[in-house]
């Protein structure tokens, strides 16, 4: 079955200790999107790809970075994660000008600070 | 900017009682809309969607109206079961956003044995 796939669904990392989460998907869709969500709350986008053409959301925090090596993968480092940082986060794509704009999200991964 | 307003929760239902989720939207274009569920510790998946007025998207019993008129887009299902326990999150997605979605709040549902 085509879908989006997120390794590790549990990270443990310490404070001040970059982290890489990571994100494949097997649509060929083009636009692929990492957001963040805290307890209770809906999930918050962080960035999105264009297919290479990166697009960074105002208030995203300059400590999270991304890289999109090809067309499947996606990643999201936090350069120096703080306790405020940890949630789930969350990968989805979507195929621009699809008509129907509906983005399919991964299982997500759960990040702990400690 | 574009908007999404989700009535309050929690709801707690009793198995096979019937279920309507209110979501109002506001948009400077004409979105698509969705209803998104979460199941615990997961990710977020499509429930159901409609791209245009009047439009009627289904699945697994539930179903939701695009109403441009009232700016509406509540879901509805007529016997909820214990399965059906999750967080339901309406959004829209504006065309020419790079597909970007605008979310609600979201509201849990519990439904009771």
């Amino acid at each position: 079955d085509a879908m989006v796939i997120q390794n590790p669904r549990y990270q443990v990392t310490q404070f001040g200790k970059p982290v890489t989460l990571s994100c494949s998907q097997t649509l060929n869709h083009n636009v692929m999107y990492w957001y963040q969500q805290k307890s209770s709350q809906a999930p918050k986008l962080l960035f999105h790809y264009y297919d290479k053409d990166f697009n960074n959301e105002a208030d995203t925090p300059d400590n999270f970075q991304s890289r999109r090596p090809n067309t499947s993968f996606c990643f999201l480092d936090i350069r120096s994660p703080g306790l405020g940082d940890a949630a789930m986060y969350l990968c989805a794509t979507s195929r621009a000008h699809s008509g129907s704009y509906e983005q399919y999200f991964g299982p997500g991964t759960r990040l702990t600070v400690t | 900017g574009d908007s999404v307003t989700q009535m309050e929760g929690p709801v707690t239902l009793s198995e096979e009682a019937f279920l309507t989720i209110n979501c109002t939207y506001t948009a400077t274009g004409y979105p698509s809309l969705f209803w998104y569920v979460q199941y615990p510790g997961e990710g977020l998946q499509l429930l159901l969607k409609a791209t245009k007025a009047d439009d009627k998207g289904s699945n697994k019993g539930f179903e939701a109206t695009y109403r441009k008129e009232t700016t509406s887009f509540h879901l509805e299902k007529g016997s909820v079961q214990v399965s059906d326990s999750a967080v339901y999150f309406c959004a829209l997605s504006d065309p020419g956003a790079n597909s970007k979605l605008t979310f609600g709040k979201g509201i849990t549902l519990s439904v009771r044995p």
